[in-house]
């Protein structure tokens, strides 16, 4: 069964410092991968999707996430984090044959030091 | 253009009730999809409809159950509600069926069973 691993359940860093979290993925074959931000109260946004092609990928506000066949890893990078980075990030994985299920896993809090 | 709305946003209801949660697609969307996120955890896919029909469903009992109206917005059902149905109710619509493109997701409805 396809599953999404998020190994740190919190995070801090101070604002300007650099930010990596972590997301291992099980699953058979390459699936379409995504990581999404949530905002307290808030729904889901979207922050960057790979589905094939250059390994490197860049979404919005600054993230950039890299896709590692080898270590079944798409850890989402940011250079500098701004306190208004402080949110629930999700990782998510669709199978390629039915990308109408989105499986999540189980979230990194980011907290934001002064 | 407008985003995905879900109606109402905070519910409070006792356990053996039914409740209907309402979601709009965003405008250009034919694919909508349930989500049910509980406290700290990553949201659960509970099932999808394409044009109307049942494109998909996850690991939930029958007494979840939803429709799909012709101008594409939805609704879900939840019959003899438990406490473990406290949860936020996550909608989520895209341009189609199994496209990988993610998919823009609502605010959610706050759902509290007591």
């Amino acid at each position: 069964a396809q599953s999404v691993t998020q190994p740190d359940i919190h995070i801090t860093v101070s604002e300007g410092a650099s930010l990596e979290l972590r997301c291992n993925y099980s699953y058979g074959a390459t699936p379409y991968l995504f990581w999404y931000v949530q905002s307290p109260g808030q729904g889901l946004q979207l922050l960057l999707k790979y589905f094939s092609g250059d390994t490197l990928v860049q979404g919005i506000k600054g993230f950039e996430a890299e896709f590692k066949r080898s270590q079944s890893s798409f850890n989402l990078r940011k250079p500098s984090v701004h306190w208004s980075d402080a949110a629930e990030y999700f990782c998510a994985v669709a199978p390629y044959s039915s990308a109408s299920k989105i499986i999540f896993g189980s979230g990194t809090r980011l907290s934001i030091r002064p | 253009e407008t985003g995905v709305t879900q109606s109402p946003t905070h519910l409070i209801k006792t356990r053996g009730q039914q409740v209907t949660l309402r979601c709009s697609s965003q405008s250009g969307h034919n694919t909508v999809s349930w989500y049910q996120q509980a406290l700290g955890q990553g949201p659960q896919f509970i099932f999808q409809y394409y044009r109307e029909e049942e494109n998909g469903r996850g690991n939930f009992p029958p007494r979840f159950s939803g429709l799909q109206f012709p101008n594409y917005s939805s609704e879900l059902n939840v019959n003899a509600l438990e406490l473990d149905d406290s949860a936020l109710y996550l909608c989520a619509s895209s341009a189609g069926q199994g496209e990988p493109y993610g998919y823009t997701f609502g605010s959610g409805t706050r759902l509290t069973v007591v």
